[in-house]
C-alpha cells in the first residue's frame, strides 16, 4: 500500500538556522512528490514538487526539496530559517500512472516552530 | 481568478441535521476533491471527481455524498450529521494528470453537537 511518513511531529529552529523537515514514503512504482504549507485557519498552499530530473527541487519561499530514491526521501529544507516560516508542512505522493486522478496522499504533518 | 472557495467558513449542526457545504472554482480544472483535516491524521480524502458527471469514493466516505454537474461545482453533502463528522473541510482542484499540483479553498469548520 502507498503511505507517507513525516517522522517528526514538530521541529523547533532558531530563526536564520537552516531547517529539515523529513518525508518518507514507499509506493510500488516511480512517484511525483509534493510539499504543501499550512498557515493557521487557512488552506493548504502548494511550495514544490519533484516529477522527474534534478533531484533538487526549487520552490516558493527559499525552500528546496532533494528526492533520494534509494532512500525512498523527499526532505524539505531551507538555508536560513525565519520565523515567519512557522506553519504545519505537509508531504503528499501520487504515482505517476494509473487511469484514475491518482489521488494524493498526505503524511500526517509537521509542525515547524522557528523562534526569534 | 478567485481560485477555489467554500462556503460557508464556519458551521455548527445538531446530530442528525443535514447541510451542503459549497464548493467552486474558475480555473477550469477538471478534477476536484473532498478532503477532512483532523488533528494528528493529516488529509484524508473524501470524495473526488475527475469531471462534470463523475464521482468516485476516496478514503472515508461515508456519511457523504457529492455530485458534479457542471466543471466548477463540487458541492459536498452530509446527509445526518454526526459528531464524527466534527473536522475541518477542504476543497481542492487540479488540471487532469499526475503531475499537477491541487490548488485549496481556505476551509469548513464544522462542529456536530
Amino acid at each position: 500500500a502507498q503511505s507517507v511518513a513525516q517522522p517528526e511531529d514538530q521541529v523547533n529552529v532558531a530563526e536564520g538556522n537552516p531547517l529539515t523537515v523529513k518525508c518518507t514514503y514507499s509506493v510500488s512504482g516511480n512517484p511525483y512528490l509534493f510539499w504543501y504549507v499550512q498557515y493557521p485557519n487557512r488552506g493548504l498552499q502548494f511550495l514544490l514538487k519533484y516529477i522527474t530530473g534534478d533531484n533538487l527541487v526549487k520552490g516558493s519561499y527559499g525552500f528546496e526539496a532533494e528526492f533520494n530514491k534509494s532512500q525512498t526521501s523527499f526532505h524539505l529544507k531551507k538555508p536560513s530559517a525565519l520565523v515567519s516560516d512557522s506553519a504545519l508542512y505537509f508531504c503528499a505522493v501520487r504515482l505517476n500512472y494509473g487511469g484514475s486522478q491518482g489521488n494524493l496522499i498526505f503524511g500526517k504533518g509537521t509542525k515547524l516552530s522557528v523562534k526569534p | 481568478n478567485a481560485g477555489v472557495t467554500q462556503t460557508p467558513k464556519f458551521q455548527v449542526l445538531k446530530t442528525g441535521q443535514s447541510m451542503t457545504l459549497q464548493c467552486a472554482q474558475d480555473m477550469n480544472h477538471e478534477y476536484m476533491s473532498w478532503y477532512r483535516q483532523d488533528p494528528g491524521m493529516g488529509l484524508r480524502l473524501i470524495h473526488y471527481s475527475v469531471g462534470a458527471g463523475i464521482t468516485d469514493q476516496g478514503e472515508v466516505p461515508n456519511g457523504y455524498n457529492v455530485s458534479r454537474s457542471t466543471t466548477e461545482d463540487f458541492p459536498l453533502r452530509l446527509l445526518s450529521a454526526a459528531p464524527s463528522q466534527t473536522s475541518v473541510y477542504f476543497c481542492a482542484s487540479n488540471l487532469a494528470g499526475h503531475s499537477y499540483e491541487q490548488y485549496f479553498g481556505p476551509g469548513t469548520r464544522l462542529t456536530v453537537t
